[in-house]
């Protein structure tokens, strides 16, 4: 069965910083991997998804994410920090198409500060 | 706005009362999720509805019960709830259930005294 690791269940940045979020993946086949965002009081947006094309992946929001498959990770990484990536980011994998077959992990709170 | 909007957006019961979550999508999807998020777990998959047919059911207690009338509705009707439910409940929709995306609402933060 797939699963996901995100390490740290918080990240805190300066606004302008390198943001860098982790997230580890177990999977017996080539997965789907997906990073969504919940901003405060709203549910989760999808940021960006894997599914076995490039293995650099451009989300929205400057965000990107790269697929390793000898590290089996997918982290998340944006160059500039603004203070509207304040959020919530869970990362989430799947081994087959099909929404309801994602394993969200446990997110990771991103905060910058100004 | 998302596309899918959840009422209410905050929910006060006790145990003994009953309730009911409503999920509307104006996407025109064909695939419908309730999810349950608690603090520092992952997010639980509850309920998937598929052109208004439970597709699948995660072992969830029969305390609550869901109901899809339309493609476009879909409710979590809740009795004697027990304190460990209070919770944010997700709804989530999809073109279909062989999406890979789906489209969240902003949730009902339910509390349960």
């Amino acid at each position: 069965a797939q699963s996901v690791t995100q390490l740290g269940s918080h990240v805190s940045v300066s606004e302008g910083a390198l943001v860098l979020l982790r997230c580890n993946y177990s999977s017996s086949v080539p997965p789907y991997l997906f990073w969504y965002v919940q901003y405060p009081n709203q549910g989760l947006q999808l940021l960006l998804k894997y599914t076995s094309a490039a293995t650099l992946v451009k989300g929205i929001n400057g965000f990107e994410a790269e697929f390793k498959k000898s590290e089996t990770s997918f982290h998340l990484t944006k160059p500039s920090a603004h203070m509207s990536d304040a959020a919530e980011y869970f990362c989430a994998v799947s081994e087959n198409t099909g929404f309801q077959k994602l394993v969200f992990g446990t997110g990771t709170r991103l905060l910058v500060s100004p | 706005e998302t596309g899918v909007t959840q009422t209410p957006r905050h929910l006060v019961m006790g145990m003994t009362n009953k309730k009911s979550l409503k999920c509307e999508q104006h996407l025109g999807h064909n695939a419908m999720y309730w999810y349950k998020q608690s603090a520092k777990k992952p997010l639980e998959l509850m309920f998937v509805y598929s052109l208004e047919e439970r597709v699948e059911n995660n072992s969830v207690p029969s305390r609550f019960s869901p109901e899809c009338p339309n493609s476009s509705h879909l409710f979590l009707h809740l009795h004697t709830l027990q304190p460990e439910d209070s919770a944010l409940y997700l709804c989530a929709s999809s073109q279909d259930f062989q999406d890979t995306e789906a489209f969240f609402g902003q949730g009902t933060r339910l509390t349960v005294v």
